[in-house]
């Protein structure tokens, strides 16, 4: 979506292989989130950032680790992959204030063998 | 913690005929409400937002949604479907201030059939 980029699109790893999604954002806002979906269960927060180096934790955190050096890029890391980990990943970030309105990214689909 | 429930996993409608897509949420604060929809293979996009003004919000592509404190509910209707609303609606909400994460619900798919 306009002014979100995620990478890579689409993967395809094995069990056990670190694996890291990117986001990024070209509009200097302050809110970032990664949320994966998963059929039957919409979508589920796994971290979001409110700052350089601010982050904390969502509803399914486990097994999975985030970054943000600086205030476009929000990485996710799985330290060491699963197949429970097959998912679309989305990225969002928040444009208003007050109602927290969220601004997706397109999503990157990770299937792990 | 706040969460929705959404009823219905799938509908199905005909064209031309109404567009109901339920959504209940659990607080004991009226929380701020969304509708998101996502059509295949991409992100997902917003619909309209219940902020604490008109409990009637409408949105884009003819949507609308009340707010209907006694009942914790913000249904998501359109007078007559089309083809092309075919898709994933979410219904998320979050706490009232501040960037508070969305909580979405599991979504439903809307078919329409011609």
């Amino acid at each position: 979506d306009a002014g979100i980029t995620q990478s890579p699109r689409h993967k395809v790893t094995e069990t056990g292989t670190p694996v890291t999604l990117r986001c990024h954002q070209t509009e200097n806002h302050r809110y970032m989130y990664w949320y994966r979906q998963d059929p039957g269960h919409g979508l589920r927060l796994i971290h979001y950032s409110y700052g350089v180096k601010d982050t904390d934790k969502g509803e399914v955190s486990d097994g999975y680790s985030v970054s943000r050096s600086k205030t476009e890029d929000f990485l996710l890391t799985l330290e060491s992959a699963t197949s429970s980990q097959t998912s679309v990943y989305f990225c969002a970030i928040s444009r208003g204030s007050g109602a927290n309105v969220l601004t997706f990214g397109a999503g990157s689909r990770l299937t792990v063998l | 913690a706040q969460s929705v429930t959404q009823l219905g996993s799938h509908v199905s409608v005909s064209e031309g005929a109404l567009v109901l897509l339920r959504c209940n949420y659990s607080s004991s604060v009226p929380p701020y409400l969304f509708w998101y929809v996502q059509y295949p293979n991409q992100g997902l996009q917003l619909l309209l937002k219940y902020t604490s003004a008109a409990t009637l919000v409408k949105g884009i592509n003819g949507f609308e949604a009340e707010f209907k404190k006694s009942e914790t509910s913000f249904h998501l209707t359109k007078p007559s479907a089309h083809m092309s609303d075919a898709a994933e609606y979410f219904c998320a909400v979050s706490d009232i201030g501040g960037n508070t994460p969305l909580v979405f619900g599991k979504g439903t798919r809307l078919s329409v059939i011609a």
